[in-house]
């Protein structure tokens, strides 16, 4: 079985702009949650989605958002990046049985670059 | 409210001896405990896991003990093997959807 692939794995932006990030789960992963891994900050959670929904989000502003696709890929967006968006963007996949106890499995990250 | 705490920044041992990694939580009855691996710039790897109604899981070379009492796991890598130097991360899943509370991490590094 595939893993959690995430495209693209690298982007280098410039404050201002916005960026879209991709995750395609493993085949019939139907959660997906998204995490911010930053040396000050360490892994922090931004959302979750099931089901086409956001059940659950993090404490970060407004400027992060997200979406998921009736084939549960997700995206997520940043808008008007700031030099402290710069991180490893990762995402995760679980069954999404209904049980808050899942195993996430991770993919390789998303490393942004904001100039 | 750091609910996960990995108080040891480093871990440096020697190949085949056992690594003992350590993990303290604040106080929840449902928790959901998981051990991840991760190596710079990739995504972790999860490696085990231990629901709160258990005292231990095993799987080949990793065991997870939990002290519900003391609220702390430890997970334990015997033999160590130089392959096994990463960063480990514990986390938590509390009563809600989706998301992982990660402590700080442990570097651990196994000398050949």
């Amino acid at each position: 079985k595939a893993g959690v692939t995430q495209t693209p794995r690298y982007l280098i932006k410039t404050r201002g702009q916005q960026v879209t990030l991709s995750c395609s789960p493993i085949s019939g992963h139907r959660s997906v949650s998204w995490y911010q891994q930053t040396p000050g900050q360490g892994l922090q959670f931004l959302f979750e989605y099931f089901s086409e929904t956001q059940r659950n989000k993090g404490n970060f502003p407004g400027r992060f958002s997200g979406r998921q696709f009736s084939n549960s890929r997700s995206e997520m967006n940043v808008s008007t990046l700031e030099l402290g968006d710069s991180a490893l963007y990762l995402c995760a996949s679980s069954l999404g049985s209904g049980e808050y106890q899942e195993t996430q499995y991770f993919g390789p990250g998303t490393r942004l670059l904001v100039l | 409210d750091q609910q996960v705490k990995q108080n040891s920044p480093s871990l440096s041992v020697q190949e085949g001896r056992i690594s003992i990694l350590n993990c303290d939580y604040t106080n929840s009855m449902f928790d959901y405990f998981l051990w991840y691996k991760k190596y710079p710039a990739e995504g972790p790897t999860f490696l085990i896991s231990i629901s709160s109604i258990k005292d231990k899981n095993e799987d080949g070379r990793f065991t997870v003990f939990l002290n519900k009492s003391a609220k702390h796991l430890s997970l334990h890598i015997v033999p160590s093997q130089p392959g096994d130097s990463a960063v480990y991360f514990c986390a938590k899943v509390g009563t809600s959807y989706g998301k992982l509370t990660f402590g700080q991490g442990t570097i651990l590094t196994v000398h050949p």
